[in-house]
């Protein structure tokens, strides 16, 4: 069992770059999760994939972001034109989800987003 | 809808003292409850989780949190700080069937020798 690993684990980027994250789960695992942490507060939850299948997303994932999980493996999370607001902590995890809310959920270290 | 209230964004404890980290929470459904733990540069890490059944729950390195409902309350404690125990700590809240986490703001926990 490797955990969750995130690359890359720092990214500086020109306001109105793209970037794109990668989070490769644990390798059985169906569920995968990506949140936001800005400094001093709590991770917010983005979306989640079961499998391939993007089932939710938060307000909080503008047009800007797109989230994507092709096999049902790795994630990718893309930020279009990025804007200074972006700058933070995103976090990936994953569970072995049996449908219930309380599989424990496993997290990588994060990759930080600064904007300039 | 659910939402998590950390009292207290920083504690500072002296090492061999009792940890007490406040945490209430509000849910329009059974809450399962969470609480997670941050060291510099790394992921979170799950100290313990209450589901159902026995309200005293027991995690990993002596910590404890008690459920109690009626005060919609989810406290984390340890008898005794250790200086390993310097970290923020997060609680969290799920209840729905996706299994998404809502966390409070965090407490970032000092341990002084």
């Amino acid at each position: 069992d490797t955990g969750v690993s995130q690359d890359p684990r720092h990214k500086i980027t020109k306001r109105g770059q793209n970037v794109t994250f990668r989070c490769d789960p644990i390798s059985e695992h169906n569920r995968l999760y990506w949140y936001r942490q800005t400094l001093g507060q709590g991770p917010e939850f983005l979306t989640y994939f079961q499998n391939e299948a993007q089932l939710e997303k938060s307000r909080l994932l503008s047009d800007r972001f797109s989230a994507e999980r092709p096999k049902g493996s790795f994630s990718t999370l893309e930020i279009q034109r990025t804007e200074q607001g972006d700058s933070a902590m995103y976090l990936c995890a994953s569970s072995l989800a049996g449908g219930k809310p309380t599989d424990t959920q496993y997290f990588g270290p994060g990759t930080r987003l600064t904007v300039l | 809808a659910q939402s998590v209230t950390q009292l207290g964004s920083h504690v500072s404890v002296s090492e061999g003292a009792l940890v007490l980290l406040r945490c209430n929470y509000s849910s329009s459904v059974p809450p399962y409850l969470f609480w997670y733990v941050q060291y510099p540069n790394q992921g979170l890490q799950l100290l313990l989780k209450y589901t159902t059944g026995a309200t005293l729950v027991k995690g990993i390195n002596g910590f404890e949190a008690e459920f109690k409902k009626s005060e919609t309350s989810f406290h984390l404690t340890k008898p005794s700080a250790h200086m390993s125990d310097a970290a923020e700590y997060f609680c969290a809240v799920s209840g729905n069937q996706g299994g998404k986490l809502i966390f409070g703001q965090g407490t970032e926990l000092s341990v002084k020798p």
